[in-house]
């Protein structure tokens, strides 16, 4: 079983939806959470973190954490047609070692 | 403020060679994380220096090593390459040395292939 796991997609949603990301991880010791964006080519973009239980808010970005179930989720809302690319979720488990899923293909059509 | 440089940006290399990468680091950012992306694997945790001390090291056999220099920049090194190493070898910076949150910033990345 992989640390981090991430639904491979794709996630097809309209512009101006709402996309839904989702990622669970197994290892309790780490303790936050990073979402990067990357676009096919190009190096993992950071979007945000998380480290807290509840909602965190930036711009069209709302990430959630749940350490009880082990969840970590990424909502984008009013979804571009620029926001298509791949999704990464990750878990630092200290000194700067990022953990990551495998990523979550997003697709956003006009 | 410059982002992270890496460097070659591509490379071809044949199996049995050796290859070094560098990448240095977003002005005043003293860790440097050191990632191999592979479409099978994905993202894989190779080692992070601070201070010119490894702290952290992946599951990577040791043909895969590193350093860092007093200037935070780093370098890592592939010796005896196989065909398997071919991916895409990404750097992250950080600032902060401890604490609970620590940004990484990623470079360009170079494309090795090991023919």
């Amino acid at each position: 079983q992989k640390e981090v796991e991430q639904n491979s997609g794709p996630l097809s949603v309209p512009e101006g939806a709402i996309a839904s990301l989702n990622c669970t991880y197994s290892d309790r010791g780490s303790q936050s959470f990073f979402w990067y964006r990357q676009y096919s080519g190009k190096s993992p973009e950071l979007i945000m973190f998380i480290y807290s239980n509840g909602d965190k808010e930036d711009g069209r970005f709302t990430a959630q954490l749940n350490k009880a179930s082990q969840y970590v989720s990424l909502l984008i809302r009013d979804s571009q047609p620029s926001d298509s690319a791949t999704y990464l979720c990750a878990g630092d488990t200290g000194f700067q070692k990022l953990v990551f899923g495998t990523g979550t293909r997003l697709l956003v059509s006009p | 403020k410059a982002g992270v440089t890496q460097t070659p940006r591509y490379l071809i290399k044949t199996r049995g060679q050796q290859v070094t990468l560098s990448c240095s680091p977003i002005s005043g950012h003293r860790s440097v994380s050191w990632y191999q992306q592979t479409p099978g694997q994905g993202l894989q945790f190779l080692f992070e220096y601070f201070s010119e001390t490894q702290r952290n090291k992946g599951n990577f056999p040791g043909r895969f090593s590193g350093r860092q220099f007093s200037n935070s920049r780093s370098e890592m090194n592939v010796s005896t390459l196989e065909l398997g190493d071919s991916a895409l070898y990404l750097c992250a910076s950080s600032f902060r040395a401890s604490g609970r949150i620590d940004e990484q910033f990623f470079g360009p990345g170079t494309r090795l292939t090991v023919l």
